[in-house]
């Protein structure tokens, strides 16, 4: 069964500040989501990412997946107050089911 | 807005009732999914349909039902409702049955007092 591992769950930060959220996942899969969610939201597609060493970058944060190791990285660089949310990485199972780590709740104070 | 819609937005029901939750996916999309979010829980896949054919299945409980009818539309069906159950229920909808990316719609939250 796919586990997928996400750290911090909490993150409270300074604006400016940078920081890196850890996504493990437990099988091997070949695609790897970020997706955001505000307080009572839906989820907001961040990133794709489908092969080994992929990087995508978006505005202040970027994204990462080594598929040997089994992990994914999302980097937050120069924090500001509007990136706070709750960051999810779900890996996909089976055919595109979606199996999501519990979330990191972010909070950046000014 | 993912074009991913849901109604309702909020339902408020007693426990043993039955409800319907409604999903449209994006214009094109085949494969419509639905998750379940609580706090206790957190995100889980409970159901997927391709093209009106159940495709995969997570952990949804008997209790629960779903269908896609031939205009690509979905319904879960939440019967015999429990305090439990109370969630935020999402559809997510995509292109094809896999490797595609999945849209959210803005979800149902649902109430069981």
């Amino acid at each position: 069964e796919l586990k997928v591992e996400q750290n911090p769950l909490f993150l409270s930060m300074q604006e400016g500040k940078n920081y890196t959220i850890y996504c493990n996942y437990s099988t091997t899969s070949d695609r790897l989501y970020w997706y955001r969610q505000d307080p009572g939201k839906s989820l907001e597609s961040l990133f794709v990412l489908l092969s080994n060493g992929a990087v995508k970058q978006e505005g202040r944060l970027m994204a990462s997946l080594d598929t040997k190791a089994r992990l994914s990285t999302l980097h937050i660089t120069a924090a500001v107050h509007d990136l706070s949310a709750t960051y999810f990485c779900a890996v996909a199972e089976y055919g595109n089911k979606l199996v999501f780590g519990a979330g990191t709740i972010l909070r950046v104070k000014s | 807005d993912s074009g991913v819609t849901q109604t309702p937005k909020h339902l408020i029901t007693a426990t043993g009732q039955r409800v319907t939750l409604r999903c449209s996916p994006r214009s094109g999309d085949l494969s419509v999914y639905w998750y379940q979010q609580s706090l206790d829980q957190g995100l889980q896949f409970l159901i997927q349909y391709y093209n009106g054919e159940e495709r995969a299945k997570g952990n949804i409980l008997e209790r629960f039902s779903a269908q896609q009818f031939p205009d690509l539309h979905s319904e879960l069906n939440l019967s015999s409702l429990e305090l439990g159950d109370s969630a935020l229920y999402f559809c997510a909808s995509s292109e094809q049955s896999s490797y595609n990316e999945q849209f959210f719609g803005p979800g149902t939250r649902l109430t069981v007092l």
